[in-house]
């Protein structure tokens, strides 16, 4: 069973289109939501923590559902720059040390 | 601003042979950790490290990894017989005790091809 579960993508988008990635978690004891975005070959960069409350950054939207146990992220405005892969994160701990479970990641690619 | 720092980027080895793979955290951190990418493969949990012992680790740490930290600065892995499957994109990250979230910083990362 997959902890952690993505749109399988590729996502591909025009440059001002707006977006929308979907994520599930399995593990009911999840407290910390994540989404890291990681460019090619390159490491998993923090793009934004998820509050239950949802919480948005610029362009960026996280919604949390614990309930359903899923999380998304909309991308507004889509810039050519946002060509990435997206991953979803979860942690069971909310503060302290705790291992991170990882979904494969719904790659995004914008075109002029 | 602070950043995680691996060495080498990449690295080439023999089936058998033993690699260390090296990571310097940011310096105020005091959570360790390490994972691996398999090529067009999700990330996944090695070990985490604290207090100078291994807080937790997932089964594919098992006995031919191991990790260390020699001095105030270095957070190693070492693979003590490589084999072709340990072929992967190492991930080193450290996280700060006083964060309410528990956000992990990457390095860039060491690729280690086994041949």
């Amino acid at each position: 069973r997959k902890e952690v579960e993505q749109d399988p993508g590729p996502f591909n988008v025009p440059e001002g289109a707006t977006v929308a990635f979907n994520c599930t978690y399995s593990n009911s004891a999840s407290q910390s939501f994540f989404w890291y975005r990681q460019d090619c070959r390159k490491e998993p960069k923090l793009l934004m923590s998820v509050y239950s409350s949802g919480n948005e950054d610029g362009r960026f939207t996280a919604q949390l559902n614990r309930a359903s146990q899923y999380i998304s992220l909309l991308i507004r405005d889509s810039k050519l720059s946002d060509s990435a892969t997206y991953l979803c994160v979860v942690s069971p701990m909310n503060s302290g040390y705790s291992t991170l479970t990882f979904g494969k990641g719904t790659m995004l690619l914008v075109s002029p | 601003e602070p950043e995680v720092t691996q060495t080498p980027s990449h690295q080439v080895t023999q089936m058998g042979q033993e690699v260390i793979l090296r990571c310097v955290p940011i310096s105020n951190h005091l959570y360790f950790y390490w994972y691996r990418q398999i090529l067009g493969q999700k990330v996944e949990f090695l070990v985490s490290f604290y207090n100078n012992e291994i807080s937790e680790k997932s089964e594919i740490f098992d006995d031919q990894f191991s990790v260390e930290r020699p001095d105030g600065s270095n957070f190693t892995l070492k693979i003590r017989s490589t084999k072709l499957e340990d072929s992967a994109m190492y991930f080193c990250a450290s996280s700060d005790p006083g964060q309410v979230k528990n956000i992990q910083y990457f390095g860039a990362g060491t690729r280690l091809s086994v041949l």
